[in-house]
């Protein structure tokens, strides 16, 4: 069963801190999606990567494919960067969601 | 904005009756899939079709059906509601199976 596994659940932080959430995930997964959800529901795609990295603003996210591993930095951490993340596993058919980190940024 | 709609945005209902939640996807886009989101299970995924042909299946109960039109919209059905299916219900679509999905902003439904 192909398996995705998100740290930590929650995090903490003062506005400007860099943030780091990992991601690791089992055989079988082609690629990573990272997804924002706002408190208000809304889930905004942020990445998919099957190598390599990729960079958005203050948004960076890596991938290990030996190490089955991907983490998404948040530079210059800002209270708007307050949501839930969540990496998901990509099948040819279908994502594995994560359980999700919660994001709490303070000014 | 993701491009991909959803209607209705909130949707309250009895236990026992049926509904329908309807989904268009980006312009271009063949793939649609269904989740849902309950407190207490996370993100969930329904089912995917693709360019009107049911592709995948995940933990969609046998209450639960969707179809893919042929101008692509999606319409996911839900009957016999019980309290437990009250969640958030996205839909999300792609260019390809191997694409980028793009979500919806959701339908939130409530089952008292």
């Amino acid at each position: 069963k192909n398996e995705v596994e998100q740290s930590p659940q929650n995090l903490t932080a003062q506005e400007g801190e860099f943030i780091t959430i990992n991601c690791s995930y089992s055989v079988g997964i082609s690629a990573l999606h990272w997804l924002q959800q706002h408190p208000g529901g809304g889930i905004v795609s942020l990445f998919m990567l099957s190598s390599g990295k990729k960079k958005h603003g203050r948004l960076i996210a890596t991938i290990n494919i030996q190490e089955k591993h991907s983490s998404l930095h948040i530079t210059a951490s800002h209270p708007r960067d307050s949501a839930v993340y969540i990496c998901a596993g990509k099948e040819p058919d279908k994502l594995i969601f994560g359980t999700g980190t919660r994001l709490q940024v303070f000014p | 904005d993701s491009g991909v709609t959803q209607t209705p945005k909130h949707l309250i209902t009895a236990t026992g009756q049926r509904v329908t939640l309807r989904c268009s996807p980006r312009s271009g886009d063949l793939s649609v899939y269904w989740y849902q989101q309950s407190l207490d299970q996370g993100l969930q995924f329904l089912i995917q079709y693709y360019n009107g042909e049911e592709r995948a299946k995940g933990n969609i109960l046998e209450r639960f059906s969707a179809q893919q039109f042929p101008d692509l919209h999606s319409e996911l059905n839900l009957s016999s509601l019980e309290l437990g299916d009250s969640a958030l219900y996205f839909c999300a679509s792609s260019s390809g199976v191997l694409q980028e999905q793009f979500f919806g902003p959701g339908t939130r439904l409530t089952v008292l």
